[in-house]
């Protein structure tokens, strides 16, 4: 089975600085998809980003990119140029073939004004 | 295109009660998920289908069915609520299973 890990409960940054994100996770599958999802406090689930394991190219959205690491089974997401929408819960999703999104435990991110 | 909808938006159920969760999609996805999430936790999968006529437990099952006679609907039956089903309910359909869209969850309290 496979698990996802998030060891940063909170965190918090000054507004227009950079924020990374942790996430580990444990598979012995070798093609597989990663996400960010973002909660803010609508409750709405929101993708922000996915990467493919068999791509070494990290993937990127605009002020969000991933630092995938497939031997260390890292998956960080850092946020650059931080804004005041940027505040929510983060979670970080594993999902193999057509089987369930495996979710972490969420990291909850605030952006200090 | 409304993408997932769901109703209700809250409800409170008193245990031992019943009620469906509804949820329906407009984007012709095959793949279709109702995931709980509980008190700083992540989302759980309860079920999920992969298409009309099709579904399959998930992580989570005991307690709650489902049915997808259509490709549009997916609703989640709970028969006997209990205390430890209080959560947020949310529902998720996809084209090709990676990539989720979420509805805006339901919050239900059995008490």
């Amino acid at each position: 089975a496979q698990t996802v890990t998030q060891s940063q409960p909170e965190m918090s940054v000054q507004e227009a600085e950079t924020v990374t994100l942790s996430c580990t996770y444990d598979t012995s599958e070798s093609n597989y998809y990663l996400f960010w999802y973002k909660q803010p406090p609508s409750r709405q689930m929101i993708l922000v980003i996915r990467q493919e394991a068999y791509k070494q190219q990290n993937a990127t959205e605009n002020r969000f990119s991933v630092n995938f690491q497939k031997a260390a089974k890292s998956f960080s997401l850092k946020i650059s140029d931080s804004q005041l929408g940027d505040t929510a819960m983060y979670f970080c999703a594993f999902l193999f073939g057509n089987e369930k999104l495996t979710f972490g435990t969420g990291t909850r991110l605030t952006i200090i004004p | 295109n409304a993408g997932v909808t769901q109703t209700p938006k809250f409800r409170i159920l008193k245990i031992g009660q019943s009620m469906t969760l509804q949820c329906t999609q407009d984007m012709n996805h095959n793949y279709m998920y109702w995931y709980r999430q509980d008190p700083g936790m992540g989302l759980k999968l309860i079920y999920y289908s992969v298409g009309a006529g099709i579904t399959d437990k998930g992580e989570v099952p005991n307690g709650y069915n489902v049915s997808r006679s259509t490709t549009e609907d997916f609703p989640l039956r709970l028969e006997l609520a209990a205390p430890s089903q209080t959560s947020v309910y949310f529902c998720a359909s996809s084209y090709n299973s990676y990539e989720q869209y979420f509805g805006p969850g339901t919050r239900l309290t059995v008490t």
